[in-house]
């Protein structure tokens, strides 16, 4: 079946602009992760949805950062006002959402902030 | 301290060698364990869930020790395709559950 898919696959985009990230999980996974990855580093956790609540934004690294799920499916992630140091791959996984499961990742969207 | 700690490598190895690596947790409430594994430029990929009592698959071993409060993964017959990023990954439950990743080691299998 269809894994999870992220769009756009590249953003180059201006200091200051507001850019939108979208996600779509796996048909039936409840539970969607937002995730940054800046070159040679780890994962960065920002943000965890169970059906369209997000009982975890403890990782949203500013205010500009934002998430939205509608009806339990798609995801966008909005950055607004964006800085050089926004810089990243912005991975999304989705999992089953049954309990400590197994996460499957998008091919991420890699944002250039100039 | 991280959460999640692992040496960042890069082990460099040859063809056929064994390699292991180590992750260590710091939270006890920690309850489920995997490896993941992330090539250059691409998404992570679930390479192995790891039990208590141990399991392997293929050249793939991993193992967890719940006293110490680390995981390993040994790699035996290394190939050239082996070549990648480990991440460990711990899932907590403190209410509500949290996955937290290592940031990688990595591995590079010469021929």
């Amino acid at each position: 079946g269809a894994g999870v898919s992220q769009s756009p696959s590249n953003k180059v985009t201006e200091k200051g602009k507001d850019v939108e990230l979208r996600c779509d999980p796996i048909s039936g996974h409840t539970a969607l992760y937002w995730y940054r990855q800046s070159l040679g580093q780890g994962l960065e956790f920002l943000i965890y949805f169970q059906g369209n609540s997000a009982p975890d934004k403890s990782g949203l690294p500013s205010d500009r950062f934002s998430a939205e799920r509608t009806g339990g499916s798609v995801s966008t992630l909005t950055i607004q006002r964006t800085q050089q140091e926004d810089s990243a791959v912005y991975l999304c996984a989705s999992s089953l959402g049954t309990g400590p499961d197994t996460q499957y990742f998008g091919p991420g969207t890699r944002l250039t902030v100039l | 301290r991280k959460e999640v700690e692992q040496d960042p490598g890069p082990f460099n190895v040859p063809e056929g060698a064994t390699v292991a690596f180590n992750c260590t947790y710091s939270n006890s409430a920690s309850q489920s364990f995997f490896w993941y594994r992330q090539d250059c430029r691409k998404e992570p990929k679930l390479l192995m869930s790891v039990y208590s009592s141990g399991n392997e698959d293929g050249r793939f071993t991993a193992q967890l020790n719940r006293a110490s409060q680390y995981i390993s993964l040994l790699i035996r017959d290394s190939k050239l395709s082996d070549s990648a990023t480990y991440l460990c990954v711990v899932n907590l439950n403190t209410g509500g559950f949290k996955t937290i990743f290592g940031a990688g080691t990595r591995l590079f299998v010469k021929a």
